[in-house]
């Protein structure tokens, strides 16, 4: 089945400064790569996502990118602000939802 | 009007125990799903329905059973609850089952078992 293994599992910056969160898969037939927010006491919510065939999407401060042929994914958060800090979490869909590990984001104002 | 909502929101029952948490989408979704996060925040599928139908059962204690008596409702009962099931469950919906379709998640069931 699918493996996600993502990194870092902490992550810690300045107000202001970049971050990103980085997942690699294992299934060659994951075609859906959605990335999750959990804030506290709340359950994950979608954030951004992208499909295999495409190399990559910006929503605002937020962009992912998909490298298929090393099947690597990744999130960039730009600018980041206190009420970025939360749980990220990378997923990858064959058929059913496989999730990274998690990141604690906590950004420092 | 939430799209998935979970009830009890905490349950805190002793080691022995039979309990049930419920679920319901008003989003239209035809597949359902409960995963188990544990304390380090990782997040287990534990069973997935489609249209009724039981499609997904990870390795979970047949302690565990799932129910949907409609597409819109995913029940999840725990018999002999062990203090090993304490957890947090999240119930979630897409709009089917593989292709690429994002999950709604519900906000969660923490579950203590004392």
């Amino acid at each position: 089945g699918e493996n996600v293994e993502q990194h870092p599992s902490t992550l810690s910056v300045q107000e202001g400064d970049s971050a990103v969160i980085k997942c690699t898969y294992s299934d060659s037939a994951s075609n859906y790569f959605p990335w999750y927010k959990q804030e506290l006491g709340k359950g994950p919510q979608l954030i951004i996502d992208i499909r295999s065939n495409v190399g990559e999407k910006k929503d605002q401060r937020i962009a992912v990118t998909l490298n298929k042929t090393a099947k690597h994914f990744s999130l960039h958060i730009t600018e980041t602000q206190p009420e970025d800090s939360a749980v990220y979490f990378c997923a990858a869909k064959p058929n059913d939802m496989r999730f990274g590990a998690g990141t604690r984001l906590t950004v420092k104002p | 009007d939430t799209a998935v909502s979970q009830t009890p929101k905490y349950l805190v029952t002793q080691m022995g125990n039979d309990k049930s948490i419920k679920c319901e989408q008003n989003l239209g979704h035809d597949t359902m799903y409960w995963y188990k996060q544990d304390s380090k925040k990782f997040l287990k599928i534990m069973f997935s329905y489609n249209n009724k139908e039981l499609i997904i059962n990870e390795t979970v204690p047949n302690r565990f059973s799932p129910k949907s008596p409609d597409k819109a409702h995913l029940n999840l009962h725990i018999n002999s609850l062990e203090l090993g099931d304490s957890a947090v469950y999240f119930c979630a919906s897409s709009r089917r089952t593989g292709g690429a379709y994002g999950y709604t998640f519900g906000s969660g069931t923490r579950l203590t078992v004392v």
